[in-house]
Formats: structure tokens, sequence, C-alpha cells
């Protein structure tokens, strides 16, 4: 079936320590995996995202690596900072016309 | 310039009330979508169309009725609203099916 799960479900670290969220998806045949942060009142934006054809993607603070033989990829971010506060989602698409979105980490980044 | 816009914002209402909410893009994308964020902030995809089309049409009761006048614009109207339709419901936009997406603001709705 269509799944995606993300792990874990809420995360705390002290401000400038690494956060990782990750997730693992079914379909084999998936090769478009975004991440969204959500904050609190706003709606889901996109900050990075990795096709199959790449095993690492970096954008400043933030990175995302893919295992497509373990079906599983993972979000990195560096230095965090309060602002990183927010709920994040990985997603996965299944054929060309939708994404299955994982059920969230909620990450508080402590002053 | 509002890339996805949602109207209204904020809808309260009554059970078995019939209400709609609106949504326009103006990015010039083909794909338009809606989805449920419910009180666990659960993402579900509800419907996709396509220039008009409907593509997705997930497991979601026959209240729920999507349409697309033209493809800049997903309506949702919901006849008979129940307590359990409480939750935030997303309009997205892509320019190509399951690619990158851009979400509107959302509409909270309410059912008293």
């Amino acid at each position: 079936g269509e799944n995606v799960e993300q792990h874990p479900s809420t995360l705390s670290v002290q401000e400038g320590d690494s956060a990782v969220i990750k997730c693992t998806y079914s379909d084999s045949a998936s090769n478009y995996f975004p991440w969204y942060k959500q904050e609190l009142g706003k709606r889901p934006q996109l900050i990075i995202d990795i096709r199959s054809n790449v095993g690492e993607k970096k954008d400043q603070r933030i990175a995302v690596t893919l295992n497509k033989t373990a079906k599983h990829f993972s979000l990195h971010i560096t230095e965090t900072q309060p602002e990183d506060s927010a709920v994040y989602f990985c997603a996965a698409n299944f054929g060309n016309e939708k994404l299955t979105f994982g059920t969230g980490t909620r990450l508080t980044i402590i002053p | 310039d509002t890339a996805v816009s949602q109207t209204p914002k904020y809808l309260v209402t009554q059970m078995g009330n019939d209400k709609s909410i609106k949504c326009e893009q103006n990015l010039g994308h083909d794909t338009m979508y809606w989805y449920k964020q419910d009180s666990k902030k659960f993402l579900k995809i509800m419907f996709s169309y396509n220039n008009k089309e409907l593509i997705i049409n997930e497991t979601v009761p026959n209240r729920f009725s999507p349409k697309s006048p033209d493809k800049a614009h997903l309506n949702l109207h919901i006849n008979s609203l129940e307590l359990g339709d409480s939750a935030v419901y997303f309009c997205a936009s892509s320019q190509q099916g399951a690619r990158e997406q851009y979400f509107g603001p959302g509409t909270r709705l309410t059912v008293t």
C-alpha cells in the first residue's frame, strides 16, 4: 500500500545541536521525496526535496539523504535555531499524481 | 502577490449546514488538490484535479463535492456538515502532479 512512516513524532534539541528526522516509504517506484515545514497556524512550506537519482542534497543548514535500497530518507538540520521550531513532514510520491505525507514531527528547539 | 489563496480563512457553522470553500492559484499550475489536516496534524489528500479533470478521489464521504470551473480554481462544497468535519482544509497546486506542491493558507472549519 501507499505508506510513509515518520519518526520521531516529537523531538526536542538544544539550540545549536543537530536534529534528524527519519522516514520510510513502501513503494519502491517512488522517486520524489520532499520535506515540508509547518509553523504554528501556517501553511506547510517546501524546504527541500530530493529525487531518486541522488543520494544527498544540502541547502545551507538543512540536508536530506536517501537510501533507495532500504527505502528510507532523512532530514538533517544542523546548528539549530529557535526559528527551526515547527512541525516537519516528509512525503513520497505514489505514481505521478499523488504525494503521501508522513505523520509529522514536532521539533522544539530549546534556547 | 499571493500564489495560492483560499476563502474563507475561518468558518464556524452548525451541524447539518452546507458550506463551500474556494481556492485560487495564480502560478499557472495544471494540478490542484484538497487536503484535510485534523487535530493531530495528519495531512490527508482528499481530491486532485488536473486541468479541470478529477484524477484523485480518496475515500471521502460523498457529502464532499469538489468542483473546478477552470484550472486556476478548485472549490470544495460540503453538505450536511458533521462534527467530525472540523479540521483545517488546505488547497495546494503543482505544475506536474506529485512534484513541488504549494499550499494555500488553509481554512479552519469548526462544526458545532
